[in-house]
């Protein structure tokens, strides 16, 4: 157990729809990094928060949007989705004090029908 | 911007036996770390070895060891005496980034589909 939870773990809707999905980092992490996996597209890096503020984005969608709360938490919101969004979303967090490993959850697998 | 290749889509290896897995990377930086993650059928990433680039020794985990060649860009890992709960997907990943200031998560390697055959 990684200590990193993200909920829901399967999801499945339709196109045009709109879906959050939750994470909650590890005791103590200030880092929540976002990644999407899919088939084609290997691990793609999304959107990173550092204390409750945006601190970069990678490969994240217009229709992709995030937010971490004053608790750390943060979720995920995927809207107009397309067929294409159907793929595995990590979320994984760290202190951020070094550059040692990040802490995955089991993620959140959508399947967009 | 950093990339990490992994050139073997797929590897097979008898139970028992050692097989290395390949991991190339690029980066300017100088301050970074490198890692192993296996991702079984479970899909959860659970990291299986890390390397901080400053060390010269090279990282060693009970079965699993890594061959870092800084100057070559070249990460490599050995599975020794391969067990069946091994096989999984396995990407090499890059994470840096304080020198150059945005994202300082992970950059990963397509991955490398280990099978073992009993």
């Amino acid at each position: 157990d990684s200590g990193v939870t993200q909920t829901p773990k399967h999801l499945i809707t339709a196109t045009g729809q709109r879906v959050t999905l939750r994470c909650s980092p590890r005791s103590g992490d200030l880092s929540v990094y976002w990644y999407q996996q899919s088939l084609d597209q290997g691990l793609q890096f999304l959107i990173q928060y550092y204390n409750g503020e945006e601190r970069a984005k990678g490969n994240i969608l217009e229709r992709f949007s995030a937010q971490q709360f004053p608790d750390l938490h943060s979720e995920l919101n995927l809207s107009s989705l397309e067929l294409g969004d159907s793929a595995l979303y990590f979320c994984a967090s760290t202190r951020g004090s070094s550059l040692r490993e990040l802490f995955f959850g089991e993620g959140s697998r959508l399947t967009v029908l | 911007a950093q990339t990490v290749t992994q050139s073997q889509p797929e590897m097979s290896v008898q139970e028992a036996e050692t097989v290395t897995l390949s991991c190339t990377y690029d980066t300017s930086e100088s301050d970074y770390y490198l890692f192993w993650y296996k991702q079984p059928p479970s899909r959860q990433m659970i990291l299986v070895i890390r390397q901080e680039a400053y060390k010269q020794q090279n990282a060693t985990e009970n079965r699993f060891s890594v061959n870092f060649q800084k100057a070559a860009k070249s990460f490599s890992l050995k599975i020794s005496d391969s067990q069946l709960g091994d096989a999984a997907m396995y990407f090499c990943a890059y994470r840096g980034g304080y020198s150059g200031g945005g994202a300082d998560g992970l950059t990963f390697g397509k991955g490398t589909h280990l099978i073992i055959q009993p």
